[in-house]
């Protein structure tokens, strides 16, 4: 099947920690993004790559650092994870050709869960 | 800046009965605008977007939204709500000026659809 996958699909760990989400993406697209969805809901893009490079940094604490091993790939490393981190995350990607008209499509999230 | 309003926390509708579900947007350039659908524990479903062109959009599971650039809304509708289209629905817009931009999306709107 062609899709966003993300692995693994929930998360329990304790604070402090430090964890990994992975993001692969057989779309063929060339852009790749994570989201954050907090409890009420509300989505807020974190990263984007475009071919491994960083385009898109919010503003997000550096405890949280993406790493892109080629195109396909986007992963999520969280160090030392503290109680708000608690949330759902989303991988998303495009094919960036028409530029800020590309639809994302996105993964079925994992849910992280810091105890 | 971009920004998204979805004024509804939730919209209850019979089965059967017209589907409404409010947007409004506000961007310094030209807006592209994009519906996703959430189903529980589950990631975001692509509907709809606009890009340029007709003002009235078609897209999946016979969704449609209409763009209106006076009043700066995007609300998406479908004529007879089935009980499977209860599911979180979510606006969002896009800066055209921007290759990178940011994919700004409003706080959701929780659709329930009554037999």
């Amino acid at each position: 099947d062609t899709a966003v996958s993300q692995t693994p699909k929930y998360l329990v760990t304790q604070m402090g920690n430090d964890k990994s989400i992975k993001c692969e993406q057989n779309l063929g697209h060339d852009t790749m993004y994570w989201y954050k969805q907090d409890s009420k809901k509300f989505l807020k893009i974190m990263f984007s790559y475009n071919n491994k490079e960083l385009i898109i940094n919010e503003t997000v604490p550096n405890r949280f650092s993406p790493k892109s091993p080629d195109k396909a790939h986007l992963n999520l490393h969280i160090n030392s994870l503290e109680l708000g981190d608690s949330a759902v995350y989303f991988c998303a990607s495009s094919h960036p050709a028409t530029g800020p008209t590309d639809t994302q499509y996105f993964g079925p999230g994992t849910r992280l869960t810091v105890l | 800046a971009q920004s998204v309003a979805q004024p509804e926390d939730q919209v209850n509708v019979a089965e059967g009965n017209p589907l409404t579900v409010k947007c409004t947007y506000s961007v310094s350039g030209n807006p592209y605008l994009f519906w996703y659908v959430q189903y529980p524990n589950r990631g975001l479903q692509f509907l709809l977007k606009y890009i340029t062109g007709d003002n009235l959009v078609k897209g999946s599971y016979g969704f449609e939204a209409e763009f209106n650039k006076s009043q700066t809304s995007f609300h998406l509708k479908k004529p007879s709500a089935l009980v499977s289209d209860s599911a979180l629905y979510f606006c969002a817009v896009r800066d055209g000026r921007d290759s990178w931009g940011k994919l700004q999306f409003g706080a959701g709107t929780q659709v329930v659809v009554t037999p």
